[in-house]
């Protein structure tokens, strides 16, 4: 069975720091590999996603995350962090067999010190 | 184009009585899917429709949990006799078609609380 643990329920970091956001996988299979990001009371937004393509995956607003097949891990980056990036963020995985059906990770919870 | 809505944004039932959340998808978009999200937890897949099929219900609880998306209209969720356990956020959302290179837009989500 496929799951996603994100470690850290809760990352802080000062404003212009290097946000990093942890995800590990487990498949049996290839998987497909995704970041959502959602701010208060709106849905889920796609913020890149990895299909076996490049494994470094550049997303929207400067984000970036590289999957790594040896470690099963795919950990989000931003090189400069703002304080719109504050904002509750999740790792999904999903199979190519079954792709629409996405399994979310618990989520990470950024802030942002000015 | 307007996103995907859902209503209520917020639901609040007493235990033994029905909950239907609705989800209109995005103009265009005939995949619907929808996932419950547990406080704490990550969101976990329910059920995957198309216009008047349900493709996969493997995510949906054995009882009292149904899902329909009508040739016209809303999909619609519909929770009988809810209980306590019940209370999450359910997130709707949709696609233009199933393929993994088609981005699934969610909804803003019900939260549904079960006094």
């Amino acid at each position: 069975a496929q799951s996603v643990t994100q470690l850290g329920s809760h990352v802080s970091v000062s404003e212009g720091a290097l946000v990093l956001l942890r995800c590990n996988y487990s498949s049996s299979v290839p998987p497909y590999l995704f970041w959502y990001v959602q701010y208060p009371n709106q849905g889920l937004q796609l913020l890149l996603k990895y299909t076996s393509a490049a494994t470094l995956v550049k997303g929207i607003n400067g984000f970036e995350a590289e999957f790594k097949k040896s470690e099963t891990s795919f950990h989000l980056t931003k090189p400069s962090a703002h304080m719109s990036d504050a904002a509750e963020y999740f790792c999904a995985v999903s199979r190519m067999d079954s792709s629409y059906k996405l399994i979310f990770g618990s989520g990470t919870r950024l802030l942002v010190r000015p | 184009n307007a996103g995907v809505m859902q209503n209520p944004r917020h639901l609040v039932r007493r235990r033994g009585q029905e909950a239907r959340l609705r989800c209109s998808p995005m103009k265009g978009h005939s995949h619907v899917y929808w996932y419950r999200q547990l406080p704490e937890e990550g969101l976990k897949f329910m059920v995957y429709l198309q216009k008047e099929n349900i493709i996969d219900e493997s995510g949906m609880p054995k009882e009292r949990f149904s899902a329909e998306f009508p040739k016209e209209g809303p999909s619609i969720l519909r929770i009988q006799q809810v209980v306590r356990g019940d209370s999450a956020a359910y997130f709707c959302a949709s696609s233009p078609t199933t393929g993994v290179l088609d981005e699934q837009f969610f909804g803003p989500g019900t939260r549904l609380t079960v006094l």
